[in-house]
């Protein structure tokens, strides 16, 4: 079975500064997909960023990167510069390469403060 | 905009009554997933249908049912609602079904 663990339901950040939201995961699978998917208080799920669990390279999207640690099985995310627009829910999400669900996190709820 | 759009946006019903949500995918994704979102939980997946064909279920109840259509847009059925089945359903497109997924911005139903 995969499961995906977000420890930190809450956090907060500075604007301008930089906030690491954590995430891990348990799997048998050797391939797959990870994402990390915004959720404001609109509700609109928005993808963050995607990482290819074959890659060894981190993602990364503008502000937004991705420390992946594959055999810690271990997801972060790193927002830059945080902005206003940055407070929402973020989601981290598992894709195992045979397709079937994503399984997604509990969230955790990001507050960007002026 | 992601491209998928559900609809309707927002769905107040009694207890009892039946309802249906619809779902078109972005142009060019095979794949549709629902999922619920309630207030006090994450995101539960529902079921999953590649290119017309149910691919994958996951916790949903036997009150509720899904297709999809040749057109590949997608229906999600809902019936003897109870006060529970209050959520967010969202739909989510991809194009293989192993890719990232692009949501729809959801129906709100709320059963009363």
């Amino acid at each position: 079975a995969q499961t995906v663990t977000q420890s930190q339901p809450e956090m907060s950040v500075q604007e301008a500064e930089t906030v690491t939201l954590s995430c891990t995961y348990d799997t048998s699978e050797s391939n797959y997909y990870l994402f990390w998917y915004k959720q404001p208080p609109s509700r609109q799920m928005i993808l963050v960023i995607r990482q290819e669990a074959y890659k060894q390279q981190n993602a990364t999207e503008n502000r937004f990167s991705v420390n992946f640690q594959k055999a810690a099985k271990s997801f972060s995310l790193k927002i830059s510069d945080s902005q206003l627009g940055d407070t929402a829910m973020y989601f981290c999400a598992f894709m195992p390469y045979t397709g079937n669900q994503f399984y997604f996190g509990t969230g955790t709820s990001l507050t960007v403060i002026p | 905009d992601s491209g998928v759009t559900q609809t309707p946006k927002h769905l107040i019903t009694a207890t009892g009554q039946r309802v249906t949500l619809r779902c078109s995918p972005r142009s060019g994704d095979l794949s549709v997933y629902w999922y619920q979102q309630s207030l006090d939980q994450g995101l539960q997946f529902l079921i999953q249908y590649y290119n017309g064909e149910e691919r994958a279920k996951g916790n949903i109840l036997e009150r509720f049912s899904a297709q999809q259509f040749p057109d590949l847009h997608s229906e999600l059925n809902l019936s003897s609602l109870e006060l529970g089945d209050s959520a967010l359903y969202f739909c989510a497109s991809s194009k293989n079904g192993v890719s990232e997924a692009f949501f729809g911005q959801g129906t709100r139903l709320t059963v009363v």
